[in-house]
C-alpha cells in the first residue's frame, strides 16, 4: 500500500498564474482533506471531498476549487496565485470523518 | 482563530526526560488527534482520543482529555532525540467535518 501520493513535491510559480496539485489518496478511503501550512504555523483546513463532493470548506476564497474522481483521487485548483499562497500544501485521506487521518508528504509552492 | 492552541510552543529536553505538551480548544468536539510532524513535511497520526474517553495510551505515549476544562495533554515518556519534531492537536468540532489545527509545540531533544 503505498500510502497518500501527492504530486508535484515541488512547485515554483508566477504570481498570477494557476496551479494544479494531485492526491491519491490511501487505499480503502474515499474522504480527502486539503490543507495549506505556512512556515512555522499548523495546518489550516481548505475544503474536504467525500462521494466527488465538496463536504466542508474552510475559510479560503474562490480562487480556491477541488475535485474528487470516482476512484477518490483529488485536485486542489488555486487560481491567481499571491506571493501568500506560497505555503506546504497537504492532502489527508480517512475512511471516514471520525478516524484518523493519513498524510501525504506535501506539496511544497513558491509563488515568486 | 486557532480551534487548538498548544502549550508550551518550545520545549527543549534531554534524552531519557518526559515531555510533557499541552492543547487547549474553544467548542464542542466529536474527537482531538495528535499528530508529529519532522521537517515541515507530512504529519504522521500519534493518537485518537474520543470526547467520552478520558485517557489513552500507545507506546510511551499518554493522551488525556478533560471535556469539562476543554484540554488534552499529551506525555512522551523516556524521549529519545529521534522524537525531534512539531507536535499538532487537532480536533473535529461535533457535527462537523473540518479538522482544525493548533500552531504546534516545536519538541527538541538533546542526545
Amino acid at each position: 500500500d503505498a500510502g497518500v501520493t501527492q504530486s508535484p513535491t515541488h512547485l515554483i510559480k508566477t504570481r498570477g498564474q494557476q496551479v494544479t496539485l494531485r492526491c491519491s489518496p490511501k487505499s480503502g478511503h474515499d474522504t480527502v482533506s486539503w490543507y495549506q501550512q505556512a512556515l512555522g504555523q499548523g495546518p489550516q483546513f481548505i475544503f474536504q471531498y467525500y462521494e466527488e463532493e465538496e463536504r466542508q470548506r474552510g475559510n479560503f476564497p474562490d480562487r480556491f476549487s477541488g475535485h474528487q474522481f470516482p476512484n477518490y483521487s483529488s485536485e486542489l485548483n488555486v487560481n491567481a496565485l499571491w506571493l501568500g499562497d506560497s505555503a506546504l500544501y497537504l492532502c489527508a485521506s480517512s475512511p471516514d470523518r471520525d478516524t484518523e487521518a493519513f498524510f501525504g508528504q506535501g506539496t511544497r509552492l513558491t509563488v515568486v | 482563530s486557532q480551534q487548538g492552541e498548544e502549550d508550551p510552543q518550545a520545549l527543549s529536553i534531554q534524552e531519557g526526560e518526559n515531555a510533557t505538551m499541552n492543547c487547549s480548544y474553544k467548542t464542542s468536539i466529536n474527537n482531538l488527534q495528535w499528530y508529529r510532524q519532522n521537517s515541515g513535511r507530512g504529519l504522521v497520526h500519534l493518537i485518537l482520543i474520543r470526547s467520552n474517553e478520558r485517557e489513552k495510551h500507545s507506546g510511551r505515549l499518554r493522551v488525556t482529555l478533560d471535556t469539562s476544562k476543554k484540554s488534552s495533554s499529551l506525555l512522551i515518556t523516556a524521549s529519545r532525540a529521534a522524537d525531534t519534531a512539531s507536535y499538532f492537536c487537532a480536533t473535529v468540532l461535533t457535527g462537523g467535518f473540518k479538522t482544525i489545527f493548533g500552531a504546534g509545540t516545536r519538541l527538541f531533544v538533546k542526545a
